[in-house]
């Protein structure tokens, strides 16, 4: 079974550029979740989606959003890339309403220069 | 609102040396509690889980138990080895989620361990 997979692992980009992350969550699984991992600061909740729909949303400004498709994949964009949005990007898949614990992909590494 | 706590890092510890990662939570109801680890360069992995207050969650030599009187899930393991060097993350869910929130993940606890 293929896990959460994750394209691209890592890029570059300008400040004030945009980017869009993509992720293919485990078949079957129906929610995606996106998480931030800033260096010294952890894990922060960015978005879920289930069902094609956002169910919630972390602390973060309008420029980060993404959206889920039909198959259940799922993009994350950001607009206007700030200095401190490098990090990596971790998309996590569940099926809808299992709150036992999320399969993660590896991630992208975001460098905004 | 929902937390979780855990230990400040870096753990530095000898192989064969016992751990323990400290772990506390905050949460309404009845949450799940999960501890996961991050290998270097890598995503996150499952390490184990518990669903209920005394449930002991188990997995490559690692334990914790759910203990609900003391809001805790204390992640051990007896024997470490080099490969264990990772770093690890405590987190909780709301099986009814009801708040509509994910996983909320402490900010992790960087054990090293030396040869």
């Amino acid at each position: 079974e293929a896990g959460v997979t994750q394209s691209p692992t890592h890029l570059i980009k300008t400040r004030g550029q945009q980017v869009t992350l993509r992720c293919s969550p485990i078949s079957g699984h129906t929610s995606v979740y996106w998480y931030q991992q800033a260096l010294g600061l952890g894990l922060q909740f960015l978005l879920w989606y289930d069902e094609g729909e956002e169910r919630n949303r972390g602390n973060f400004p309008p420029r980060f959003s993404g959206r889920q498709f039909p198959n259940y994949s799922s993009e994350l964009n950001v607009n206007a890339l700030e200095l401190e949005d490098s990090a990596l990007y971790l998309c996590a898949s569940s099926p809808t309403g299992y709150s036992y614990g999320y399969t993660f992909g590896s991630g992208t590494r975001l460098t905004v220069v | 609102g929902n937390s979780v706590t855990q230990m400040e890092g870096p753990v530095t510890l000898s192989e064969e040396a016992f751990l323990t990662i400290n772990c506390t939570y905050t949460a309404t109801g009845y949450p799940s509690l999960f501890w996961y680890v991050q290998y270097p360069g890598e995503g996150l992995q499952l390490l184990l889980k518990a669903t209920k207050a005394d449930d002991k969650g188990s997995n490559k030599g690692f334990e914790a138990t759910y203990r609900k009187e003391t809001t805790s899930f204390h992640l051990e393991k007896g024997s470490v080895q080099v490969s264990d060097s990772a770093v690890y993350f405590c987190a909780l869910s709301d099986p009814a989620r009801q708040a509509g929130t994910a996983l909320i993940f402490g900010k992790g606890t960087t054990l090293s361990v030396s040869s």
